[in-house]
């Protein structure tokens, strides 16, 4: 079982949609959680950080839920320029310093 | 968040040489960390470099291969040696910024 796991979509929605992406973790014991952003031929960017209670931003809403070892990111009212791809990362099993990534969710918002 | 220069910004090399990338950072950082992207896919961690010791290679990847260097807090740099093919991939540093982790704009490296 591979540590980080998405679905790797794409997810075609159109514009002003509600979209859910769902990331799964096998460690138990990871405390780090991000949400990352990666736009084609660019470096990620970190979108936001995921907290035990549950976190928002604007139309962004992280949340955990460590009994099911998944974390979540919502977006609302999709624009254009949400297109990209969408990675979750994770600290590392062996360390907390390290960050393992899934293999990213691609969402494309059609006009 | 930390800044990060990697360079180059990408290279076409020849199969049997080797390429150095470089990331400088605008402040001092304890670890750096070493990903590659490869085409289509997602980052795979090659090493940890910390400052006055070896680095910590992940499963997969060897010093011999990937010889990763880190005089001081700000710089690091990794080699790719004896290049083939299938080393063509993004390469990227990162950092721990505080509120996440940061990245270099990446090493876009095409081997022929």
């Amino acid at each position: 079982r591979k540590e980080v796991e998405q679905d790797p979509g794409p997810f075609n929605v159109p514009e002003g949609a509600t979209v859910a992406f769902n990331c799964t973790y096998s460690n138990s014991a990871s405390q780090s959680f991000f949400w990352y952003r990666q736009d084609c031929r660019k470096e990620p960017k970190l979108l936001m950080s995921v907290y035990s209670s549950g976190n928002e931003d604007g139309r962004f809403t992280a949340q955990l839920n460590r009994a099911s070892q998944y974390i979540s990111l919502l977006i609302r009212d999709s624009k254009l320029s949400d297109s990209a791809t969408y990675l979750c990362a994770v600290n590392g099993a062996d360390s907390s310093y390290k960050l393992i990534f899934g293999s990213g969710t691609r969402l494309l918002v059609r006009p | 968040s930390a800044v990060i220069s990697q360079k180059p910004s990408r290279d076409i090399c020849q199969r049997g040489t080797s390429l150095t990338i470089q990331c400088q950072v605008d402040s001092q950082v304890t670890m750096m960390f070493w990903y590659r992207q490869q085409p289509g896919q997602s980052l795979t961690l090659i090493a940890t470099a910390n400052q006055g010791s070896e680095a910590t290679y992940e499963s997969g990847f060897v010093i011999d291969k990937f010889p990763i260097s880190r005089p001081n807090l700000t710089f690091s740099t990794l080699t790719v040696s004896n290049m083939s093919p299938e080393d063509s991939s993004i390469y990227l540093c990162s950092v721990d910024g505080n509120y996440g982790y940061t990245f270099g704009s990446g090493t876009r490296l095409t081997v022929v």
